[in-house]
């Protein structure tokens, strides 16, 4: 079946460096990549997202990658700063469905 | 402004006691999920609504249903909760079906069994 492979799952940077997040996905007709940030308490929150006709994308210090061959996408933080402590979800469409699957998520913690 | 509403934020229940959970939108989006969430795990799909069009996951349990009586509205009913019931339950919605968009999660709903 389908499958989202997420590494690492845990990530302790210092603020103002960079952290990166990487996701595998197992179904080559997958076509939409959102990824999630979700802090303690709360519900999951869409921060950016990447569809399968785009190699990256970008948004003020987030950014994703895409590379299709490889099946793999990436979540690119910079500039990390305290507030972006929280846990980090992939997840990849299931072909034909509204429907999609999350990989097991990254606990980022940025120190002061 | 907040666009997925969840009702209440926190419940209680005794074992075995039925038990619905709510869920509302201000988007007007045709679908719409139940999610259950354990201890930061990955949102687990039990089910969701394509407009009235239901669809349950093969392994959600026969103890979870489900009713949407508008686009608005959509309900998540416990049978019988047990203790492995309790969890985070999560809504979410999308402005399509048939080819994924975007979705939208609720503040989620947490459910203590006692």
């Amino acid at each position: 079946g389908e499958n989202v492979e997420q590494h690492p799952s845990t990530l302790s940077v210092q603020e103002g460096d960079s952290a990166v997040i990487k996701c595998t996905y197992s179904d080559s007709a997958s076509n939409y990549f959102p990824w999630y940030k979700q802090e303690l308490g709360k519900g999951p929150q869409l921060i950016i997202d990447i569809r399968s006709n785009v190699g990256e994308k970008k948004d003020q210090r987030i950014a994703v990658t895409l590379n299709k061959t490889a099946k793999h996408f990436s979540l690119h933080i910079t500039e990390t700063q305290p507030e972006d402590s929280a846990v980090y979800f992939c997840a990849a469409s299931i072909s034909s469905t509204d429907k999609l699957i999350f990989g097991t998520g990254t606990r980022l913690q940025v120190f002061p | 402004d907040a666009m997925v509403i969840q009702n209440p934020r926190y419940q209680v229940t005794q074992f075995g006691k039925p038990v619905t959970l709510s869920c509302s939108q201000t988007l007007n989006h045709n679908v719409m999920y139940w999610y259950q969430q354990k201890s930061s795990q990955a949102p687990k799909l039990l089910f969701h609504y394509y407009d009235k069009d239901f669809n349950n996951e093969a392994d959600t349990p026969d103890n979870f249903q489900s009713r949407r009586p508008n686009t608005s509205f959509c309900f998540l009913d416990i049978r019988s909760p047990g203790l492995g019931d309790a969890a985070m339950y999560l809504c979410a919605t999308s402005p399509t079906g048939g080819w994924a968009y975007e979705q939208y999660f609720g503040p989620g709903t947490r459910l203590t069994v006692t």
